[in-house]
């Protein structure tokens, strides 16, 4: 069975400074990993995944997360936070069953941007 | 407009009251989710459906039921609300499963109950 590890319940910066939000997943073989952002009383929009192409992925926003498969980690990363990326994040994994994708979700990582 | 649009975006309902969630997808995707949230807990998976024939029982089933009327319709009740399932509700569909599918959530249905 998947499952996914955000480290941080809490992550805060300052403006301007760089961000990383960490995610460590387990699976059995390897897997797509993604990273959803969810904005306060918005819904959740995918911010980057991984399938197996390139390990280090780019997503919207300046938003990167590398796949390392030897440490098991998809952590997400930006270089400089901007007071707008203050939201939730979730570390996704998904697993074929079937005739389905099953996403199994992290138990989310809250940004908070100080000016 | 959404590709998925879920209503009523939010309610009070008292305990032991029936309520349906509504979902609808003009993404033209066969499978279809229904997760809730918790804080602290992430999303948990509730039901999924391939079609109006095919419903699947998630990891937290118990106390709810679901009906897919349509490809691009799929609701989640609650026959006699208790308060813990006070939560935010998502709807979510996806494409086939191929690597690298995503899911597509709609706003979220938030549900108290009292």
């Amino acid at each position: 069975a998947q499952s996914v590890t955000q480290l941080d319940s809490h992550v805060s910066v300052s403006e301007g400074t760089p961000v990383l939000l960490r995610c460590n997943y387990s699976s059995s073989y390897s897997p797509s990993l993604f990273w959803y952002v969810q904005h306060p009383n918005k819904g959740l929009q995918l911010l980057l995944k991984y399938t197996s192409a390139a390990t280090l992925v780019k997503g919207i926003n300046g938003f990167e997360a590398e796949f390392k498969k030897s440490e098991t980690s998809f952590h997400l990363t930006k270089p400089s936070a901007h007071m707008s990326d203050a939201a939730e994040y979730f570390c996704v994994v998904s697993d074929r069953v079937e005739n389905f994708n099953k996403f199994y979700f992290g138990s989310g990582t809250k940004l908070n941007v100080k000016p | 407009d959404a590709d998925v649009t879920q209503t009523p975006r939010n309610r009070i309902t008292k305990t032991g009251k029936r309520i349906m969630l509504e979902c609808s997808q003009t993404k033209g995707h066969d499978r279809m989710y229904w997760y809730r949230q918790d804080p602290g807990l992430g999303l948990r998976l509730i039901y999924y459906s391939f079609d109006v024939k095919d419903i699947n029982k998630g990891e937290i089933s118990d106390g709810y039921s679901v009906s897919r009327q349509a490809q691009a319709k799929f609701s989640l009740s609650l026959e006699s609300a208790i308060p813990n399932q006070t939560a935010l509700y998502f709807c979510a569909t996806s494409g086939p499963p191929e690597r690298g599918t995503e899911a597509f959530f709609g706003q979220g249905t938030r549900l108290t109950v009292v």
